[in-house]
């Protein structure tokens, strides 16, 4: 099966700038995540979202990041304005919903640098 | 707020030798899964333990989880360079639905 989808790999922008993940995770799969991953820690949720409704984004700062997930299966998350601590591999997750759930199936990530 | 401490931070090793990391929850746990990160790389799903005291193999590694459902325990037999990288715990406290990852414990195997 075709694993979770995440693009860019790579982004490099300037403090104030805004940027967008996209995430296409893996068919089938009702629940999708957002991580943010700073250097050297686990991943920290920052939104939980179960077909096109959000579970949790009790982490999410949502003075300058956003999130959707229009259609129950893509998913795009965004940064505006970027600041220097943003800098991190923004991670997406899917899996199974409830019982059928063991384990989440992680993207490559995205890695941004605000400078 | 909740949180999951792994030790230790960091842990080298001889090729060979036996590699044991800990994870500790501030809160009870529903159940909590492990996860390998290689260097550059993100997070693979290794397993999941639910039960109070459950153990569960897979080839040479042992997980444990606590009899408090509060620790687990994730121990590799004979460690090989293939090992290299970031393990993570994550905990889903009891009565919630999201998992809270650990601090990781870096394993670097020296040949």
């Amino acid at each position: 099966e075709a694993g979770v989808a995440q693009s860019p790999r790579y982004k490099i922008i300037e403090k104030r700038q805004s940027v967008a993940f996209w995430c296409n995770p893996i068919s089938g799969h009702a629940t999708l995540y957002w991580y943010q991953q700073i250097l050297g820690q686990g991943p920290k949720l920052l939104i939980q979202f179960q077909n096109n409704g959000v579970v949790d984004d009790s982490q999410l700062p949502k003075d300058r990041f956003s999130a959707e997930r229009l259609k129950g299966v893509d998913s795009t998350l965004k940064i505006q304005p970027a600041k220097l601590e943003d800098s991190a591999v923004y991670l997406c997750a899917s899996s199974l919903e409830g019982l059928d759930r063991v384990g989440d199936t992680f993207g490559s990530g995205t890695r941004l640098t605000v400078v | 707020g909740q949180q999951v401490m792994q030790i230790p931070q960091y842990q080298h090793v001889q090729e060979g030798e036996d590699f044991t990391t800990y994870c500790n929850s501030s809160t009870t746990l529903s159940n909590i899964q492990w996860y390998k990160q290689r260097p550059g790389g993100h997070p693979v799903f290794l397993i999941q333990l639910v039960k109070s005291g459950e153990v569960k193999k897979q080839k040479r590694l042992t997980f444990q989880f606590g009899e408090a459902k509060k620790n687990s325990s994730l121990h590799i037999t004979a460690t090989q360079t293939t090992d290299v990288g970031t393990y993570f715990c994550a905990g889903r406290p009891t009565g919630t639905y999201k998992y809270i990852f650990g601090t990781g414990t870096r394993l670097k195997v020296l040949a």
